[in-house]
């Protein structure tokens, strides 16, 4: 497989539910991000991994939690959402250097019901 | 307060004439700017892309303009085709660090055959 995966690419929750969004890439990049994609607002960045650290966790509510056991995989953790929370998550990676754009997966479209 | 604006929600376009796309950005330290193109069900694709040293930059059938003094850039597609039809975002970013990318909402572009 090549690019970025997401998987599951849809996603009905209950409030009290725990579930788990996987990302991974097969193209060598040593940086991931989490963005979520609301309607009619801008793609917010969530979390950033570089080399497998957290570089930047943009005011996440602690009911998100993500995971990077290493470069090639990432997870989002989600536990007690609020029905707000749907929306459409997106995986990313890049080559960590200026000059790169992203590869975005497909995206795992969430219904917090 | 929205640091990367795209005004426009939706764009029409008969096919074969040319689409503009447009997008304004307000933090002068912008230095980076790319445009992704969408499809439902998929993640963004990057398209093209633009530092602040040049004004434009051509890839095939898309061209990039930008306006550093009136913070704006432009995304024109010519000749339109029907497979253009999307949502094209675009994006910001310092200098420094790949994931300080700032997005726009985007802009839904029909391409009318």
């Amino acid at each position: 497989e090549t690019g970025v995966t997401q998987t599951p690419r849809h996603l009905v929750m209950g409030m009290t539910n725990k579930k788990s969004l996987k990302c991974e890439q097969h193209l060598g990049h040593n940086a991931m991000y989490w963005y979520k994609q609301s309607a009619k607002k801008p793609l917010e960045l969530m979390f950033v991994y570089s080399l497998e650290e957290r570089v930047e966790n943009n005011s996440v509510p602690s009911r998100f939690s993500p995971e990077c056991p290493n470069s090639s995989h990432l997870f989002l953790h989600l536990h007690t959402l609020q029905p707000e929370d749907s929306a459409l998550y997106l995986c990313a990676s890049s080559q960590d250097s200026v000059g790169g754009g992203y590869t975005f997966g497909s995206g795992t479209r969430l219904t917090v019901v | 307060d929205q640091q990367v604006k795209q005004n426009s929600p939706s764009l029409s376009v008969q096919e074969g004439r040319i689409s503009i796309l447009n997008c304004d950005y307000t933090n002068s330290m912008f230095d980076y700017f790319l445009w992704y193109k969408k499809y439902p069900a998929e993640g963004p694709t990057f398209l093209i892309s633009i530092s602040s040293i040049k004004d434009k930059n051509e890839d095939g059938r898309f061209t990039v303009f930008l306006n550093k003094s009136a913070k704006h850039l432009s995304l024109h597609i010519v000749p339109s085709q029907p497979g253009d039809s999307a949502v094209y975002f675009c994006a910001a970013s310092p200098t420094s660090g790949t994931y300080k990318y700032i997005f726009g909402t985007g802009t839904r572009l029909k391409v009318l055959a």
